[in-house]
């Protein structure tokens, strides 16, 4: 059974709009949150991430939110450029501190 | 520069025949880890190491060793590959997993016939 979950395999959206990329969770207890962004070829980067005591954390262009009651999160990326286009993954820290990974979401950015 | 080395890269073998992946990272990293990314399903743990000498099963360990016998070091070992072992890994550490920002080496992409 899967803890987290990314609903949408893939996205596709317009160069210089917003991405908004989403996931869910199961478990009550995950007290951190990731996200990271893999190109092909390469290993995942860290992107961001947010800590339960929060609902926002922003970075630039990328900003999560975390919506405690309804078990959610989300990537926002604005404006979305080339270089986004990428697989994201959405990670949650669980009670032994190991990261619970979702299946990842494919973001196309077209120009 | 800060890396994470894994070789090889790309490996195809036979069912049964022992092999080794390697991990080396020199960030003196105390965390270290070992993924296997299979379609659908995102990035599952097979073993950790909290430190030298000290290792974890993960959520997928069956098939699979490890060891910490230095820092920088966490070698995959498979002793008996099946094809169902057929995977991307990728191999990660960080100063400890409470941060939860890891660094990943860039793939091992094995194929057992």
């Amino acid at each position: 059974d899967q803890q987290v979950k990314q609903n949408s395999p893939s996205l596709s959206v317009q160069e210089g709009r917003i991405s908004i990329l989403n996931c869910d969770y199961t478990n009550s207890m995950f007290d951190y949150f990731l996200w990271y962004k893999k190109y092909p070829a390469e290993g995942p980067t860290f992107l961001i991430s947010i800590s339960s005591i929060k609902d926002k954390n922003e970075d630039g262009r990328f900003t999560v939110f975390l919506n405690k009651s309804a078990k959610h999160l989300s990537l926002h990326i604005v404006p979305s450029q080339p270089g986004d286009s990428a697989v994201y993954f959405c990670a949650a820290s669980d009670e032994d501190y190991q990261l619970i990974w979702g299946a990842g979401t494919k973001l196309i950015i077209k120009p | 520069e800060a890396q994470v080395t894994q070789n090889p890269r790309y490996l195809i073998t036979v069912t049964g025949k022992k092999l080794t992946v390697t991990c080396s990272q020199n960030m003196n990293h105390e965390y270290m880890s070992w993924y296997r990314q299979d379609p659908g399903l995102g990035l599952r743990q097979i073993y950790y190491s909290m430190n030298v000498e000290v290792t974890d099963k993960g959520d997928v360990p069956e098939g699979y060793k490890v060891s910490r016998k230095e820092k920088r070091n966490f070698p995959l070992i498979l002793e008996s590959p099946s094809p169902n072992q057929t995977s991307l890994y990728f191999c990660a550490s960080s100063f400890g997993p409470f941060t939860g920002e890891l660094f990943f080496g860039e793939g091992s992409r094995l194929t057992v016939l």
